[in-house]
């Protein structure tokens, strides 16, 4: 299994360009999620997913979108990039709402200038 | 929404001695915590859980401990070697909705050798 992987793993955009950054897994976890994290303040959730076809906000949604048309793949989309999104941006899957280990991605670094 | 605090920041140990890693969270409900430990560059990884039910748990050169009390998780780390500088996360569930993972802040563990 390759687990939890991330496309691509660095990125630079210019301020009001949009982007979708890619996450699958290949453990078919009904759960998976999109986590920034930022300096000093650990990692934050934008959106999860508790299966194909459902999706919903976490704490810091705002700027940006997802679909989850398949169990393996959960993209995340900036519609238009903003300096306040430069962070580094982790996928993460688990089994389903029950309390199990949590697996991550290897991250994407993201610019925006 | 849920807060997870760290006491430290940063903690430097000599190689060989033991770690330890400490949590404060504020949500009395949450009933699973997990540590996570994110060597640079890399997505976070799941070292040891623990439910609520128990005071603590033991893993590979790890324990976990729980004091519901004061709300206080530690992670020990017995015999710190230089493959364990990393940051480490404390985590708890929510016990809501979809029952996501919040995090705190993050410790930086560096091993002197």
């Amino acid at each position: 299994n390759a687990g939890v992987t991330q496309t691509p793993k660095f990125q630079v955009l210019k301020t009001g360009q949009s982007m979708t950054l890619q996450c699958a897994q290949d453990m078919n976890h009904e759960y998976m999620s999109w986590y920034r994290q930022d300096p000093g303040m650990g990692l934050r959730l934008i959106h999860y997913s508790v299966g194909a076809g459902i999706t919903d906000q976490g704490e810091v949604p705002n700027g940006y979108n997802v679909s989850r048309s398949t169990t393996e793949d959960f993209p995340l989309r900036l519609l238009s990039a903003a300096p306040s999104q430069t962070s580094v941006y982790f996928c993460a899957s688990r089994q389903g709402r029950g309390d199990n280990e949590q697996f991550f991605g290897p991250g994407t670094r993201l610019t925006v200038l | 929404g849920e807060s997870v605090g760290l006491h430290l920041p940063t903690l430097s140990v000599q190689e060989g001695d033991n770690s330890i890693i400490n949590c404060a969270y504020s949500n009395s409900a949450s009933d699973y915590f997990i540590w996570y430990k994110q060597e640079s560059g890399k997505g976070p990884q799941f070292i040891i859980d623990i439910r609520s039910n128990m005071d603590k748990r033991q893993g590979q050169r790890v324990t976990v401990l729980l004091n519901k009390t004061v709300k206080h998780l530690s992670l020990q780390i017995a015999a710190t070697q230089p493959g364990d500088s990393a940051v480490y996360f404390c985590a708890e569930n929510a016990q809501t909705g979809a029952n996501n993972l919040f995090f705190g802040t993050g410790t930086r563990l560096t091993v002197i050798p």
